[in-house]
């Protein structure tokens, strides 16, 4: 089982609509976990962290499940500009602080 | 400082050969990490260094690869006798302590 799990979509959605991507994670000592924004051929960016009492920023809101392993994020009024790779990632922490990152969720925004 | 910055940005070469990358972070950045990344997946762990320490190499990196960061500032990846298998974007991201990762534009390799 991979640790950080994804589906990898593409989700193809209208402008204005509502779209929700979820993850799961498989190790219960992680600690810190985000979401991280990939334009095609570029780097990864953060958007967002994500907070065991929910957090939102703007059109975006991401929640955090500890006790089923769970993240999600709500992109709310899609824009054009949301088109890219949503990256779930999670930081185990201590000694071990790689962040591992999920495959990504592909989302196309279309007029 | 505009960021992270990663040389080359493409290499092509035969399978067999030595390549190095190497990875500048932000200045005042203690912590450096490489990924690598194909298509369709996410980054991939390789390894990461606490200024010139290296903490954690990912047990899927094969004894081919080697990375340094001899004076905690930049770093250098170093791929020996390549494999077709090895193709992929490299990246190197820096952070402060457990901050946000700042990631490069990465070093696409292409072994032949």
């Amino acid at each position: 089982r991979k640790e950080v799990e994804q589906d990898p979509g593409p989700f193809n959605v209208p402008e204005g609509a509502t779209v929700a991507f979820n993850c799961t994670y498989s190790n219960s000592a992680s600690q810190s976990f985000f979401w991280y924004r990939q334009d095609c051929r570029k780097e990864p960016k953060l958007l967002m962290s994500v907070y065991s009492s929910g957090n939102e920023d703007g059109r975006f809101t991401a929640q955090l499940n500890r006790a089923s392993q769970y993240i999600s994020l709500l992109i709310r009024d899609s824009k054009l500009s949301d088109s890219a790779t949503y990256l779930c990632v999670v930081r185990h922490g201590g000694t071990a602080s790689k962040l591992t990152f999920g495959t990504g969720t592909r989302l196309q925004v279309t007029l | 400082d505009t960021g992270v910055s990663q040389d080359p940005r493409h290499k092509i070469t035969k399978r067999g050969q030595n390549v190095t990358f190497r990875c500048d972070p932000i200045s005042e950045h203690n912590r450096l990490y490489w990924y690598r990344q194909t298509l369709g997946q996410g980054p991939e762990f390789l390894t990461y260094f606490q200024n010139e320490a290296q903490l954690e190499k990912s047990r899927l990196l094969s004894d081919r690869f080697s990375a340094e960061r001899p004076k905690g500032s930049f770093s250098t990846l170093e791929i020996q006798r390549t494999e077709q298998g090895d193709s992929a974007m490299y990246l190197c991201a820096s952070s402060l302590g457990e901050g946000e990762l700042f990631f490069g534009e990465g070093s696409r390799l292409t072994v032949l």
